[in-house]
């Protein structure tokens, strides 16, 4: 059984970093492109960032390209969202979502995804 | 960009009825479309991909159709449980992947 378990979460003040990590297991990790995925209290889906299976090819949206950068150890099988320069408006659950298919660049749809991890930025 | 529309915000249905959800592409493509199904307090849930085709383990009862700007998912007789926010999602051009803003589906 596929299982993704995203953990780091937390209040930071704006302008503070912070580091989500996302623990997979039960499917051969390195062969699949990752995502970060974020909803806002109340509101809807964005996705955020992707990388390849092989960590070589990384995307971001723009509201957060130049202050998250999303990175994978595939020896531990786990996937990381290094998030500095944080703003009020990047308050949500951060949610990482596995690509369907191996092999792939990402871009495609999210099956499955992990519970999520509360980031709350706020002084 | 692909911009991606869902209507309506809501829909109030009663047990049994059937809902008809939409969205709406700000370009055109083929079939590069999931959907998901969100309950309160728990991750998003892959129903459709690829605009009609059923995930793994997802009730017949749940069919998607469409191409080009507009799709549509179909919930044929509503269950207790389907109750929950749906959102749709491009995956033609990218980046970025673009979601709709959702539709609650409610007791009627």
């Amino acid at each position: 059984e596929v299982q993704l378990v995203e953990s780091g979460g937390g209040l930071v003040q704006p302008g503070g970093s912070l580091r989500l990590s996302c623990a997979a297991s039960g499917f051969t990790f390195s062969s699949y492109a990752m995502n970060w995925v974020r909803q806002a209290p109340g509101k809807g889906l964005e996705w955020v960032s992707a990388i390849s299976g092989s960590g070589g090819s990384t995307y971001y949206a723009d509201s957060v390209k130049g202050r998250f950068t999303i990175s994978r150890d595939n020896s531990k099988t786990t996937l990381y969202l290094q998030m500095n320069s944080l703003r009020a408006e990047d308050t949500a659950v951060y949610y990482c979502a596995k690509d369907p298919k191996p092999m792939l660049q990402g871009g495609n749809w999210f099956d499955p995804w992990g519970q999520g991890t509360l980031v709350t930025v706020s002084s | 960009e692909i911009v991606m529309t869902q209507s309506p915000a809501t829909l109030s249905v009663s047990p049994g009825e059937r809902a008809t959800l939409s969205c709406r592409a700000s370009q055109s493509f083929s079939s590069n479309l999931a959907w998901y199904q969100q309950k309160p307090g728990q991750a998003p849930r892959l129903l459709i991909y690829g605009a009609s085709t059923r995930a793994t383990g997802i009730p017949a009862r749940f069919s998607g159709s469409g191409s080009g700007t507009e799709f549509t998912l179909t919930i044929s007789s509503l269950q207790s449980e389907d109750f929950a926010v749906y959102y749709c999602q491009q995956y033609n051009n990218w980046p970025p992947l673009t979601f709709g803003g959702g539709t609650k589906v409610e007791i009627k």
